[in-house]
């Protein structure tokens, strides 16, 4: 049973570019979060989401950034226009149905913005 | 709103000797508590949590950790560390009605020498 899959593992982006980030949960997992590790800091929530619908974004910034997890194929965060701020380890959890207090981590995409 | 302060940024320890890992938290409402580990540019692994019941809980690769209601921390232990063991600790808070939403702590990095 594969774990949660992320992708790229490692994505350089250029001021102003976008960056999307790629997350598969594992088999039979139907919710996604998502969460931002920025340099020296532990772990920020940013959205949880369930197959086309986000549950809670209270973690997102309000520009830039959307998240979206299709019917088909994995959950995407979308960065628009990054900027070096933005440089941050993403890290995407998914959980079982029906419970939310076991988040199985995936090994995160390194975003850097040069 | 909940609150999680590890309170060590760094411990060094050597190799056979305990370690103690030190995480409190504010919250108003009853939590769930997790401690975590991350190895280098790697996700992050649960080592142990606690939902109810007994306040002792023992995780992997022999840690276990105490959940003291009156003094609100969660701290984590090692009787006896391996190099294997050198990595950072993350203890994470969830509040009842917050569905994979955890705060984090900002980390401790065990280091362990010979």
């Amino acid at each position: 049973n594969a774990g949660v899959m992320q992708n790229p593992r490692h994505l350089v982006r250029r001021r102003g570019q976008e960056a999307r980030l790629r997350c598969s949960p594992m088999k039979g997992h139907s919710h996604v979060y998502w969460y931002r590790q920025l340099p020296e800091e532990g772990l920020k929530f940013m959205v949880y989401l369930q197959k086309e619908n986000i549950i809670d974004e209270s973690g997102m910034p309000k520009e830039r950034f959307s998240a979206e997890f299709p019917k088909e194929g994995p959950s995407i965060l979308r960065i628009q226009q990054v900027v070096r701020g933005d440089s941050a380890a993403y890290f995407c959890a998914s959980s079982p149905p029906g419970q939310g207090l076991e988040l199985f981590f995936g090994e995160g995409s390194r975003l850097t913005v040069l | 709103a909940q609150s999680v302060t590890q309170l060590d940024s760094q411990v060094p320890v050597f190799e056979e000797a305990p370690v103690e890992l030190r995480c409190n938290y504010s919250s108003s409402v009853s939590v769930y508590l997790f401690w975590y580990v991350q190895y280098p540019n790697q996700g992050l692994q649960l080592l142990l949590k606690y939902l109810s019941g007994s306040t002792l809980v023992k995780g992997i690769n022999g840690f276990e950790a105490e959940f003291n209601k009156s003094q609100t921390s969660f701290h984590l232990r090692k009787p006896s560390v391996h190099i294997s063991d050198t990595a950072e600790y993350f203890c994470a808070v969830s509040e009842g009605d917050s569905w994979g939403k955890f705060q984090f702590g900002a980390g401790t990095q065990v280091v362990v020498t010979p």
